[in-house]
C-alpha cells in the first residue's frame, strides 16, 4: 500500500463542471502538496497546506489532519486545467512522497 | 530570479553507459533534490542535498550519486546504465523545508 493515494486515477469532465481529487495518506506529516504537471514533464507547486484551507483562483485546496485526508477542487473547469494533479507530502526530512496523480482531461 | 532548470532536456544513452545530469537551482534555494518518474507513475525520491552534504536518500542503488556545489547547483550521475533507468528525472530546489520548486526535467532514454 502506498503512503500517499489519490483518486480519481482517471478523470474527464465537461468545461465548467466542478471537480474534486481526493488525496489520503498513512503517515503523519508536516505539509501536504498538491502539484500539477503537464505533458512534457513540468511541475507546478499549486500549493502547500498544514491545515485549513487555501485558495488561489479557481482552485481550493482543504486538509484534514485528524483523517489524513486532502482534497483538490477545481471550479468552472476549462480546457486548460487539463493536466496530471498530484498529491505529496513531506515530513521532517523534506523529501517529497509523491501520490500516483490523477490524470484530469476537461472537454470542451 | 531565475528558475529551476535542468540539462540536457533529452539524453539517448545505451546500457552500461554512464550519464550525468545538471540542475541550476532557484536563486537563494541551499537544498536540492532529485526525483526519477517512470512513464504513468508518480515521481520517486532519489536523494536530496542540503548546503553540499547529502541529506537523505531514497530506495536506489549506489550507482546512483550526486553532488551539490557551493553555488547550489547539483548533478545526478547514473553509473552502468540499465533499461529501467529511462525516466524522466526531476530536479528541485527549495530553501530548507519550504515548498520545493521543479525544473522541467531531463527526459532519459536507454536503448
Amino acid at each position: 500500500k502506498n503512503e500517499v493515494e489519490q483518486s480519481p486515477q482517471n478523470l474527464t469532465a465537461q468545461e465548467g463542471e466542478f471537480i474534486t481529487i481526493n488525496c489520503s495518506y498513512s503517515v503523519g506529516i508536516s505539509a501536504l502538496h498538491w502539484l500539477q504537471q503537464h505533458p512534457g514533464g513540468g511541475i507546478v507547486s499549486l500549493f502547500m497546506l498544514s491545515s485549513g484551507k487555501k485558495k488561489h483562483g479557481r482552485l481550493i485546496a482543504t486538509i484534514n489532519i485528524q483523517e489524513k485526508h486532502s482534497s483538490l477542487h477545481i471550479t468552472a473547469s476549462h480546457p486548460r486545467d487539463s493536466a496530471v494533479y498530484i498529491c505529496a507530502t513531506t515530513s521532517g526530512t523534506y523529501k517529497y512522497i509523491f501520490g500516483t496523480g490523477t490524470r484530469l482531461k476537461v472537454l470542451a | 530570479e531565475t528558475g529551476v532548470t535542468q540539462s540536457p532536456t533529452h539524453l539517448i544513452k545505451t546500457r552500461g553507459q554512464q550519464v550525468t545530469l545538471r540542475c541550476s537551482s532557484q536563486s537563494g534555494h541551499n537544498t536540492v533534490s532529485w526525483y526519477q518518474q517512470a512513464l504513468g507513475q508518480g515521481p520517486q525520491f532519489i536523494f536530496q542535498y542540503y548546503r553540499e552534504e547529502e541529506n537523505g536518500r531514497g530506495n536506489f542503488p549506489p550507482r546512483f550519486s550526486g553532488l551539490q556545489f557551493p553555488n547550489y547547483s547539483s548533478e545526478l550521475n547514473v553509473n552502468a546504465l540499465e533499461l529501467d533507468d529511462s525516466a524522466l528525472y526531476l530536479c528541485a530546489s527549495s530553501l530548507g523545508g519550504a515548498a520545493q520548486y521543479f525544473g522541467p526535467g531531463t527526459r532519459l532514454l536507454v536503448l
